[in-house]
């Protein structure tokens, strides 16, 4: 079946930009999960979606990153004044919810801020 | 706070020996374990898990050894071939209820032909 989907793969931006990532989970999933992964590192954790709420964004950075997901489904990573650092891979990974802890990951996006 | 690590960076085997990827855990609270793997431009996958009231998990060509006393586990891979080169990494949640995987940051496993 199909797996954890996202677009762009590839995202080139000018540091100041504003960006938006979007990742489609597995049908059915209803635990989504956004990483970010930096060149030589493990995913860490960024926020974590149980339906359309946002149940722990403990992980994002600061108030420039913020994640959306309106109808329990897709949902978007929304990225304002894009810095340098910022540059990484970003990691959709969706679950079956409650019990369930294997967690699906997508391809990535690899946002580069120039 | 809750920290995985990885004992070596990288793994240089031959092809059709076995391989053996370690990693320790801090927080003794971790109940679930999971191993990764993460080829080249893509995103992790899922190769075997254990939960912690288990020493031993055996899946095809792979096992995974967790002791709880020292706080590490390993993964064993049988008969390594080519298409295992990539990054493994072991991940963790921090207990029960807990949804925010922790991982280490990686063992690069390079398969010689």
């Amino acid at each position: 079946g199909a797996g954890v989907s996202q677009t762009p793969s590839n995202k080139v931006t000018e540091k100041g930009k504003y960006v938006e990532l979007r990742c489609d989970p597995i049908s059915g999933h209803t635990a989504l999960y956004w990483y970010r992964q930096s060149l030589g590192q493990g995913p860490e954790f960024l926020i974590y979606f149980q339906g359309t709420g946002a149940a722990d964004d403990s992980g994002l950075p600061n108030d420039r990153f913020f994640a959306v997901r309106p109808e329990g489904s897709v949902s978007t990573l929304k990225i304002q004044r894009t810095e340098r650092g910022d540059s990484a891979v970003y990691l959709c990974a969706s679950s079956l919810g409650g019990t369930s802890y294997e967690q699906y990951f997508g391809p990535g996006t690899r946002l580069t801020v120039t | 706070g809750e920290s995985v690590g990885l004992h070596l960076p990288t793994l240089s085997v031959q092809e059709g020996d076995n391989s053996i990827i370690n990693c320790a855990y801090s927080n003794s609270a971790s109940d679930y374990f999971i191993w990764y793997k993460q080829e080249s431009g893509k995103g992790p996958q899922f190769i075997i898990d254990i939960r912690s009231n288990m020493d031993k998990r055996q899946g095809q060509r792979v096992t995974v050894l967790l002791n709880k006393t020292v706080k590490h586990l390993s993964l064993q891979i049988a008969a390594t071939q080519p298409g295992d080169s990539a990054v493994y990494f072991c991940a963790t949640y921090s207990g029960a209820g807990s949804y925010q995987l922790t991982f280490g940051k990686g063992t690069k496993l390079s398969v010689i032909p």
